[in-house]
């Protein structure tokens, strides 16, 4: 029931952008997205609650394809500052009291 | 400030005895949750809690327990640890279940079961 995410890693540099995708073989309620830092806590960044729904958060964004059961998130001009991993959850109809979080994509920005 | 709190950050132990990680949010969340975070495998569900005495199990209970007898705390207990429970875990909670809230994090216990 682990969502897939893809890719499992990547290196940009400065000012490029990047999208990371989580889909799932289930039905989905919502799709949650965060990011850790190493060493620290995971960060929520948004959560998407409905087909089609787009949410941003600072120059981050998402979208969620509810008939594909996909999730992207999409990071645009990227800053060191978005260095980390990134966890997709899916919160999957049949049981929506339980978030399942993705393997994580590593993110690198490099100047 | 809004948090999670656990204790300890680290902590290392020998196999057989009993350990509990402590967890409290200053929130007024209904919702609490135990993950463990082990390379490559993301963030598994151990325990969660939809509210004051309702706990269920998550994906990998075995070897855990968990009570909420207060809407605040939400302990982890091992009751005899062993070197495969050797992980970093974390404590979240959310408002509510219902509505789909994101969760906020603790900062962690890295555990190691020697």
């Amino acid at each position: 029931q682990q969502p897939v995410q893809s890719p499992q890693a990547v290196i940009l540099r400065e000012g490029e952008d990047a999208v990371i995708n989580c889909s799932s073989s289930k039905a989905l309620y919502s799709v949650h997205w965060y990011r850790q830092k190493h060493g620290e806590a995971p960060v929520f960044l948004m959560i998407l609650l409905k087909g089609g729904e787009q949410m941003r958060h600072e120059k981050i964004s998402a979208s969620f394809n509810e008939k594909k059961q996909q999730s992207s998130l999409y990071l645009t001009a990227s800053q060191l500052s978005y260095s980390g991993t990134y966890f997709c959850g899916t919160e999957i109809k049949t049981s929506y009291d339980k978030v399942i979080f993705g393997p994580g994509t590593s993110l690198s920005v490099i100047p | 400030e809004a948090q999670v709190t656990q204790n300890p950050r680290y902590l290392i132990t020998v196999t057989g005895k009993k350990l509990t990680v402590t967890c409290s949010q200053n929130m007024n969340h209904e919702y609490m949750s135990w993950y463990r975070q082990d390379p490559g495998l993301g963030l598994r569900q151990i325990y969660y809690s939809m509210n004051v005495e309702v706990t269920d199990k998550g994906d990998v209970p075995e070897g855990y327990k968990v009570s909420r007898k207060e809407k605040r705390n939400f302990p982890l207990i091992l009751e005899s640890p062993s070197p495969n429970q050797t992980s970093l875990y974390f404590c979240a909670s959310s408002l509510s279940r219902q509505g789909a809230y994101g969760y906020t994090f603790g900062s962690g216990t890295r555990l190691t079961v020697v």
